[in-house]
């Protein structure tokens, strides 16, 4: 069984710009969440997909999307860059939804904005 | 869950020593209580979590966590420390009536002095 994955590792873009992440999910896992962590806090809950459709989201605003795709992997993407979007974007999977499930973490995605 | 404190950012102990994590949260409704630890260069993992039931779960790495719902509470123990916990600590919370989104502490950096 492979553990969730997530690319690219590091990313630098600029202000303005929009960013894709990639995430592969646990084979058999229907949901995958995203989370944003900034430096020295937890992670923040962005959204959550459920067989392809988004169940759930978090105080973050529209130009936060994503995608979820049949074949387990996922995609977060930001629009219009700002600086305060540098974070560890972080994913995790989960065989069903809701609370009572454990979350599988990826490794993450550091993201620097300039 | 509106908040989640961790109350300490780092807790320094020497190494067979006992610790104490403590975490405690607001919400208006019952809650499911998570703890997550990120080793040095890994992803987040479980390390335990309160559904139902007995007040006290307990990991297999000997931590034991006891939820106290009239003090809001669910501080994280070991009676003796190694080395190999050093880690990051994570509080969570998700309320019940809440498919899906956990709320998190900012983490609690576990120091073990030789």
């Amino acid at each position: 069984e492979t553990g969730v994955t997530q690319s690219p590792t590091h990313l630098i873009k600029t202000r303005g710009q929009q960013v894709t992440l990639r995430c592969s999910s646990q084979s058999g896992h229907n949901t995958v969440s995203w989370y944003q962590q900034a430096l020295g806090q937890g992670p923040q809950f962005i959204f959550q997909y459920y067989r392809e459709e988004e169940n759930g989201r978090g105080n973050f605003p529209p130009r936060f999307s994503g995608l979820q795709f049949p074949n387990y992997s996922s995609e977060l993407n930001v629009n219009a860059l700002e600086l305060d979007d540098s974070a560890l974007y972080l994913c995790a999977s989960s065989p069903g939804q809701g609370a009572l499930d454990t979350q599988y973490f990826g490794p993450g995605t550091r993201l620097t904005v300039l | 869950a509106q908040s989640v404190t961790q109350l300490d950012s780092q807790v320094p102990v020497f190494e067979e020593a006992p610790v104490e994590l403590r975490c405690n949260y607001s919400s208006s409704v019952s809650v499911y209580l998570f703890w997550y630890v990120q080793y040095p260069n890994q992803g987040l993992q479980l390390l335990l979590k309160y559904l139902s039931g007995s007040t006290l779960v307990e990991s297999i790495n000997g931590f034991e966590a006891e939820f106290n719902k009239s003090q809001t509470s669910f501080h994280l123990r070991k009676p003796s420390v190694h080395i190999s916990d050093t880690a990051e600590y994570f509080c969570a919370v998700s309320e019940r009536n809440s498919n899906y989104q956990l709320i998190w502490g900012a983490g609690t950096k576990l120091i073990i002095k030789p």
